[in-house]
């Protein structure tokens, strides 16, 4: 079975510090994909990162980096000196058809509140 | 903005009524699926379309089905509509397998 678990439901931090939002995902699939989608409170998914199931290098992007690890089934995203902007609800996905984002399986999120 | 637009925003309606969603892809993009986000919930996949031709389907009844058109935009729609399916419904573009970019969605109340 496909499936991606976010545990942490709601996170709530004040601007300027480190937030780390967790996902465990499960898959048979030796090819997939993982990604990251914000959703600020306008609806839209907005898309963050793709990493395929063969590259487990951590990347980082301006205040935003992952790290993925096979070994413990998990992609974890970290937001470094958050701002308020972040507040938003995020989302861990899984594509089990390597690459294609048409069937995309997501977490339930992790509601962000960045307080000034 | 991705380019992607979907109409209307909202909408109501009655439970047992038809609804039709519309999707306009960005630019270029021959790939559309459709998702159903209940409230407090992850995005559920529905069906995509690939030029024009239905490309996979999530677990979703024969209630909703879908079109795609010659300029690749794309219709939802919902027959006899239950108050479970009250939900945002996002819809998304790409280029084949590329990246997908999702519009704002339309917000859905079954009453």
């Amino acid at each position: 079975a496909q499936k991606v678990t976010q545990a942490q439901t709601e996170i709530s931090v004040v601007e300027k510090e480190d937030v780390t939002l967790d996902c465990v995902y499960e898959t048979r699939d030796t090819t997939y994909y993982l990604f990251w989608y914000k959703q600020p409170p306008s609806g839209e998914l907005v898309f963050l990162i793709r990493r395929n199931s063969f590259d487990e290098q951590n990347e980082i992007s301006g205040r935003y980096s992952w790290n993925f690890q096979k070994s413990t089934s998990s992609f974890n995203f970290t937001i470094t000196a958050s701002q308020v902007v972040d507040s938003a609800v995020y989302f861990c996905a899984l594509s089990p058809y390597g690459g294609s984002q048409g069937n995309l399986i997501f977490g339930k999120g992790t509601k962000l509140s960045v307080k000034p | 903005e991705t380019g992607v637009t979907q109409s209307p925003t909202h909408l109501i309606k009655t439970r047992g009524q038809q609804v039709t969603l519309r999707c306009s892809s960005q630019s270029g993009h021959n790939t559309v699926s459709w998702y159903q986000q209940a409230l407090g919930q992850g995005p559920q996949f529905i069906f995509q379309y690939y030029r024009e031709e239905e490309n996979g389907r999530g677990n979703f009844p024969p209630r909703f089905s879908g079109l795609q058109f010659p300029n690749y935009s794309s219709e939802l729609n919902v027959n006899a509509l239950e108050l479970d399916d009250s939900a945002l419904y996002l819809c998304a573009s790409s280029l084949g397998w590329g990246d997908a970019f999702f519009g704002q969605g339309t917000r859905l109340t079954v009453v």
